[in-house]
């Protein structure tokens, strides 16, 4: 069975100080990978999608980067976290070129201080 | 531009009732899908409409995709504590990107 690892749970930070957060998924090959920004528990804004090695989409312009080194790792990644980077994160992934449901990893709440 | 919203973004009731909550679109979307989530956690998927006008039910949730497939609603019947949490609705316009509501907080007193 597949499965999505995401860490750390939670992050303080302070202003400033750089991030790195990972996420894995097992049991599959060639997933699509996704970061996703859900503020004060609202609704998800994507950040980052990525259908291969290498290949990373930005959805919005922003303090962060994405990477994806290998087939199932993702990255996100920030030089100099600013206030407003402060939020839970969450990385998902779906199979590759097929329109199913987000797998959601059990997130990250950062708080940058 | 928010291009589903979602109603209400909160909602508290009593055990027992009944409740909906919707999500609406200028757009039109290929499926719709429904998330719950809880504190702390990712969202769960609950279900996927696909088809204009089609009516899915889970025990006691019923969801609603519009005729024209920019619309649609999450019905509970004799709501229990067990359903709080965020409730989201996401449209797919584009393979994989979906777009998400901003979500409906859900509290159900015993």
């Amino acid at each position: 069975s597949q499965t999505i690892h995401q860490w750390p749970a939670t992050l303080v930070q302070p202003v400033g100080s750089p991030l790195s957060l990972e996420c894995t998924v097992e049991g599959t090959s060639n997933p699509n990978l996704y970061w996703y920004r859900q503020a004060a528990g609202r609704g998800l804004q994507l950040l980052f999608y990525s259908v291969g090695i290498g290949q990373i989409s930005s959805e919005v312009p922003q303090n962060l980067s994405a990477s994806r080194p290998q087939d199932r790792q993702f990255i996100l990644s920030s030089k100099k976290l600013l206030l407003s980077d402060s939020g839970f994160y969450l990385c998902a992934w779906t199979p590759g070129g097929k329109r199913e449901k987000l797998f959601f990893g059990s997130g990250t709440q950062l708080s940058v201080l | 531009t928010q291009l589903l919203e979602q109603s209400p973004q909160f909602l508290s009731i009593q055990e027992g009732e009944n409740l909906t909550v919707y999500c609406n679109s200028s757009s039109v979307f290929s499926s719709l899908q429904w998330y719950r989530q809880e504190p702390g956690e990712g969202p769960v998927l609950l279900v996927t409409v696909v088809t204009g006008g089609e009516v899915k039910k889970l025990k006691r949730l019923t969801f609603q995709f519009g005729d024209a497939r920019k619309d649609s609603s999450l019905h509970i019947t004799a709501a229990q504590p067990g359903d709080t949490g965020l409730y989201l609705c996401a449209g797919d316009r584009l393979i994989g990107k979906l777009i998400f509501g901003q979500g409906t907080e859900l509290s159900v007193k015993p």
